[in-house]
């Protein structure tokens, strides 16, 4: 079991860059979700996938946020002109077929830092 | 919205000592409720995923109840370790097709040895 993994660790970038983070999934987990955490906040959902389709998006989903998950394998969010207020940890985490009854098993993060 | 509430928000307790800490969910339309562990520097990790009204579970000096009528989960502690310093989060599930979780603030534990 190799886990959840996720690229980069951390990210500095000026405000009004664009930003990508990847996210590799269990590889038997059909299910992969993002979850961005605030200072204070636990995580909040941003988004889930079943496969390659894109099933849920939370409303703090801005136009600005994009995700794709080709081929059911990997993930990417990709954030455009950033604002400071995109400061946070992004955490991805992927889960096997069942219902909402199935552990979510979480990578490390991407601490993302605006300037 | 749903409000998932978690209490205290941080706790010290001494080496040996046994402690306990509070989730609330709504109590309509509830599928599950999730416990991790999150060590700073590392992933949260999957504690317990509870369903059933009544249900308890353990692991190792861990435990955790649910009451889903009322709208409450426990999670135990006994005789806490050093080891045992983290943020402890509950996350509700209302199912429906929905396999996001909604998460509390989380319950930061320092064990002082």
């Amino acid at each position: 079991d190799t886990g959840v993994s996720q690229d980069p660790r951390h990210k500095i970038t000026k405000r009004g860059q664009n930003v990508t983070f990847r996210c590799d999934p269990i590889s038997e987990h059909n299910r992969l979700y993002w979850y961005r955490q605030t200072l204070g906040q636990g995580p909040e959902f941003l988004t889930y996938f079943q496969n390659e389709a894109q099933l849920e998006k939370s409303r703090l989903l801005s136009d600005r946020f994009s995700a794709e998950r080709p081929k059911g394998s990997f993930s990417t969010l990709e954030i455009q002109r950033t604002e400071q207020g995109d400061s946070a940890m992004y955490l991805c985490a992927s889960s096997p077929r069942g219902g909402g009854n199935q552990p979510q098993h979480f990578g490390d993060g991407t601490r993302l830092s605006i300037l | 919205i749903l409000n998932v509430e978690q209490s205290p928000q941080s706790l010290h307790v001494q080496e040996g000592d046994s402690t306990n800490f509070t989730c609330s969910f709504p109590s309509s339309n509830f599928y599950a409720l999730h416990w991790y562990r999150w060590e700073t520097a590392k992933s949260p990790e999957a504690l317990f995923v509870m369903t059933l009204n009544g249900d308890e579970k353990k692991k190792g000096r861990i435990s955790a109840t649910l009451n889903t009528k009322e709208g409450y989960s426990y999670l135990y502690i006994k005789g806490s370790q050093p080891e045992d310093s983290a943020t402890y989060l509950c996350a509700f599930n209302s199912g429906a097709g929905s396999y996001q979780l909604t998460f509390g603030k989380g319950t930061k534990l320092s064990v002082i040895p």
